[in-house]
């Protein structure tokens, strides 16, 4: 079956913009987690959907960054009036559910955000 | 709060030779997961091998293996019969059993290049 995509994969933005990262997650999956990976680190966390709810927004950086997920499925990360540290790739990570022990997380590619 | 560190950038290794990453991590809590992340250079994270902390044999998965000391918070990856295919940047991961969320707490990463 399909895995979990990411599009846009590559967006350039000016500084000041809005952008919107789509995430399509693996079909069924309940648990949805959005990560940000900067050059040369590792993934950190920045939000965590179980179906349409959004039960931890810890991880988000400023209230510039928003996340939703409104039927349980497609889920978006929308950064407004961009700046040049949120210059990334986000990851976006699907899996079957949270509770009754760990369910493997399946990554999609990323979107490599640059802001200019 | 949960920390994880891989304190090598970059290894390299001679195809068909044997390669140990090194991982180590910070918690209180004692019942938790340690994950090893392959991202080849297309950027899809995949999961390489997965271990229990209650669990005190180590885990296997053909040419990977860890060495899981618990006490000493160590947690190393072994790659034998390196191949050329194995080049990719390694994250040590971290999560909570039974946590809210199961989010990852990923190491900053080391660089494998498998030399021909």
């Amino acid at each position: 079956g399909a895995g979990v995509s990411q599009s846009p994969r590559y967006k350039v933005a000016k500084r000041g913009q809005d952008v919107a990262l789509r995430c399509d997650p693996i079909s069924g999956h309940v648990s949805l987690f959005w990560y940000q990976q900067a050059l040369g680190q590792g993934p950190e966390f920045l939000t965590y959907f179980q179906n349409e709810a959004q039960l931890d927004k810890s991880g988000l950086p400023s209230d510039r960054f928003f996340a939703e997920r409104p039927e349980g499925s497609v889920s978006t990360l929308k950064i407004q009036r961009t700046q040049q540290e949120d210059s990334a790739v986000y990851l976006c990570a699907s899996s079957r559910q949270t509770s009754g022990g760990y369910h493997e997380q399946f990554f999609g590619p990323g979107t490599r955000l640059t802001v200019l | 709060a949960q920390t994880v560190t891989q304190s090598q950038p970059e290894m390299s290794v001679q195809e068909a030779e044997t390669v140990t990453l090194s991982c180590t991590y910070d918690t209180s809590e004692n019942n938790y997961y340690l994950f090893w992340y392959k991202q080849p250079p297309s950027r899809q994270m995949i999961l390489v091998i997965r271990q229990e902390a209650y669990k005190q044999q180590n885990a296997t998965e053909n040419r990977f293996s860890v060495n899981f000391q618990k006490a000493a918070k160590s947690f190393s990856l072994k790659i034998s019969d390196s191949q050329l295919g194995d080049t990719a940047m390694y994250f040590c991961a971290f999560t909570l059993y039974g946590g809210a969320t199961n989010k990852l707490i990923f190491g900053t990463g080391t660089l494998l290049a498998v030399q021909p």
